[in-house]
């Protein structure tokens, strides 16, 4: 498809469940982003990839939560015994190369701990 | 820490009505500063990227405004339509690649 791709659009799980969130990126793009949307709140930054090495991941907010980007394309965001303050839109970005370039945001994952 | 502030919080206008809302963020290490729109169950969707002071962009009915120096970004909608109804978001951008984020304006357009 033309735009960034995320799935599942909607996901419940209950407390101590793990999670995997995908991102497809628009083809060609070498850099992809991980936000976190927690309600009321501003999109979070998580992590950063350029192409398959991840640049930053600073914003991931405990080793719960991993991120990968094993071939330079699509993302895999994983939540390992997730908490209900896990609950959030997980949305994800990918751009150029250059830091002064668009970053095209996905339509976000929402996840919901119960 | 960055702190990017956005007012007013949420704003409800008529249908017709012109309407403009604020991004304040450090005006140190400046690098960029993004304006999204982001519909219910929708993408985020990029409205302008603007690095200049003094830069003036504009999108049909929406244009922004930028001061660097000062540290604060306008957007500006001309005839609100009940279709411009979102949450406008403004993001921050330092030398690194990430972005931080306002906590929105949530417009509402009242036919």
């Amino acid at each position: 498809g033309a735009g960034v791709s995320q799935s599942p659009r909607y996901k419940v799980a209950k407390r101590g469940q793990d999670v995997a969130l995908r991102c497809d990126p628009i083809s060609g793009h070498v850099s992809l982003f991980w936000y976190q949307q927690a309600l009321g709140q501003g999109p979070e930054f998580l992590t950063y990839f350029q192409n398959e090495a991840q640049l930053d991941k600073s914003g991931l907010p405990s080793d719960r939560f991993f991120a990968e980007r094993p071939e330079g394309s699509v993302s895999t965001l994983k939540i390992q015994r997730t908490q209900q303050e896990d609950s959030a839109v997980y949305l994800c970005a990918s751009g150029g190369q250059f830091t002064n370039t668009e970053a095209f945001f996905g339509q976000g994952t929402r996840l919901t701990v119960v | 820490i960055l702190n990017v502030e956005q007012s007013p919080q949420s704003l409800h206008v008529q249908e017709g009505d012109s309407t403009n809302f604020t991004c304040s963020f450090p005006s140190s290490n400046f690098y960029a500063l993004h304006w999204y729109r982001w519909e219910t169950a929708k993408s985020p969707e990029a409205l302008f990227v603007m690095t200049l002071n003094g830069d003036e962009k504009k999108k049909g009915r929406i244009s922004a405004t930028l001061n660097t120096k000062e540290g604060y970004s306008y957007l500006y909608i001309k005839g609100s339509q009940p279709e411009d109804s979102a949450t406008y978001l403004c993001a921050f951008r330092t030398s690194g690649s990430r972005l931080t984020f306002g906590e929105g304006t949530q417009l509402t357009v009242n036919p």
